[in-house]
């Protein structure tokens, strides 16, 4: 049973980087089957995909359009997790953010969720 | 990027009902379209994968059809704990994009 545990503060000023770490039990960060994402949701967005890492004999990372510029994931081997950093963020970032394992094109596990407010 | 379209955005069923959600794709997804649920405070749960396939586990009230571009979620005979919001997912191509919700609420 694969299990995502998220960590970060749940508060984060305007301008300032927001991190999450995502810590993955039952499962590999570099498996070759898994992709490893970043979900948020507000009620102005609803559910939007930031961005994801997956390993395929070597790293790849894709990022969404609408954050490519500030958006930085990264796979950490030594602790099996991967982390989210999202620069100069504004009062519009503030959502709930999820972590999330995806195999053959679903959604199969999901972190308990974040909701991190940006502070203006 | 795939539009997703979901109707109705809410719906207000009895316990027993059957309930069928539909959704919309701006393009072709072929059978790549998944099914969510999510409860208030909680992160979606995977109901139906691949348009038709039921998720290990979920019960089979629940059943999923479509292909191409028009995709319905049905719910044979609505159970207490069903009152949710469901999400459908594309994963046919990058970035993969989600509806916008459809609230089923208790009458």
């Amino acid at each position: 049973q694969v299990q995502l545990q998220q960590s970060g503060p749940g508060l984060v000023k305007a301008s300032q980087t927001l991190s999450l770490t995502c810590a993955i039990s039952g499962d590999s960060v570099s498996s070759n089957s898994a992709v490893w994402n970043w979900i948020r949701q507000s009620p102005s967005r609803g559910l939007e995909w930031l961005g994801r890492t997956y390993y395929r004999s070597k790293w790849y990372n894709d990022y969404a359009v609408s954050v490519k510029s500030r958006i930085t994931i990264n796979p950490d081997t030594s602790k099996n997790q991967f982390s989210l950093q999202l620069n100069s963020v504004t009062p519009e970032d503030t959502a709930v953010y999820y972590c999330a394992r995806a195999k053959s094109g679903s959604y199969l596990d999901w972190g308990q969720g974040t909701l991190v407010t940006v502070s203006s | 990027d795939i539009q997703m379209t979901q109707s109705p955005s809410s719906l207000s069923v009895s316990v027993g009902d059957r309930v069928a959600i539909t959704c919309r794709a701006s393009q072709s997804v072929s059978t790549y379209l998944n099914w969510y649920q999510q409860k208030a405070g909680k992160a979606p749960k995977l109901l139906i994968y691949a348009a038709s396939s039921l998720q290990s586990g979920v019960p089979s009230r629940f059943s999923g059809s479509g292909s191409g571009t028009d995709f319905t979620l049905t719910i044979s005979s609505l159970q207490p704990e069903d009152f949710a919001t469901y999400y459908c997912q594309q994963s046919y191509s990058t970035p993969w994009t989600f509806g916008q919700g459809t609230k089923v609420e208790i009458k």
